[in-house]
């Protein structure tokens, strides 16, 4: 089975703060994707990459960065942590065009 | 409007009883559609495709009526089990890959 490895359960950051979350797949896919999971408002997109050093914005990109330099591992930054981030944040991987995703087992991120 | 709705629930089912719900997506070209299945404080797990054609899956299944644009999931035998939230996902960007999420309706299965 596919693995997808998110590197934390829970968080809690401070306001400001510079936030790394990691995410790791060890099937040697091609496509990874970071979500935001609200109560309310679903799964929302903020980025997604389909190689290595690519990156293409989704729907709620405002406030994060991330980084693809290595095909197994897509990290997602908060370049300033503020509140209103505080969510469930998902990681995904999948492999071509017709497959669904495979979804780590999500960082709680509490911003403080 | 969003892409993809759903009904948010919960649907309250007696244990051994069949339930169904559907999903609206509004975009007409769209072509691939999943359900996931995701239990309380977990992440999404893929339950099923949805084929044109329909899929059945043991005590699941799942329609496609483009005419309308909606897709169904259909529970037969209802088990404890089951209770979760059930997401409907729409495989249809030009970009590809990307899979748009409806809000989930939450089921609960009760004895």
């Amino acid at each position: 089975d596919v693995k997808v490895t998110q590197s934390s359960r829970y968080l809690v950051k401070r306001t400001g703060e510079k936030v790394f979350l990691e995410c790791v797949q060890d099937m040697d896919h091609e496509n990874m994707f970071w979500y935001r999971q609200d109560p309310g408002l679903g799964l929302r997109l903020i980025y997604f990459s389909y190689d290595v050093k690519m990156k293409e914005k989704g729907d709620i990109p405002e406030g994060y960065s991330v980084s693809r330099e290595k095909k197994e591992r897509f990290s997602l930054i908060l370049e300033s942590a503020s509140t209103n981030q505080t969510s469930m944040y998902l990681c995904a991987s999948s492999y071509g065009q017709v497959y669904g995703y495979t979804f780590g087992s999500g960082t709680r991120l509490t911003v403080v | 409007r969003k892409e993809v709705e759903q009904d948010p629930g919960p649907f309250n089912v007696p244990e051994g009883a069949t339930v169904a719900f559907n999903c609206t997506y509004s975009n007409s070209a769209s072509q691939s559609f999943f359900w996931y299945r995701q239990d309380c404080r977990k992440e999404p797990k893929l339950l099923m495709s949805v084929y044109s054609s329909g899929n059945e899956d043991g005590r699941f299944t799942a329609q496609l009526n483009r005419a309308s644009q909606y897709i169904s999931l259909l529970i037969r035998d209802s088990k404890l089990s089951d209770s979760a939230t059930y997401l409907c996902v729409d495989k249809s960007r030009a970009a590809g890959n990307k899979l748009t999420f409806g809000g989930g309706t939450r089921v609960l299965v009760k004895p």
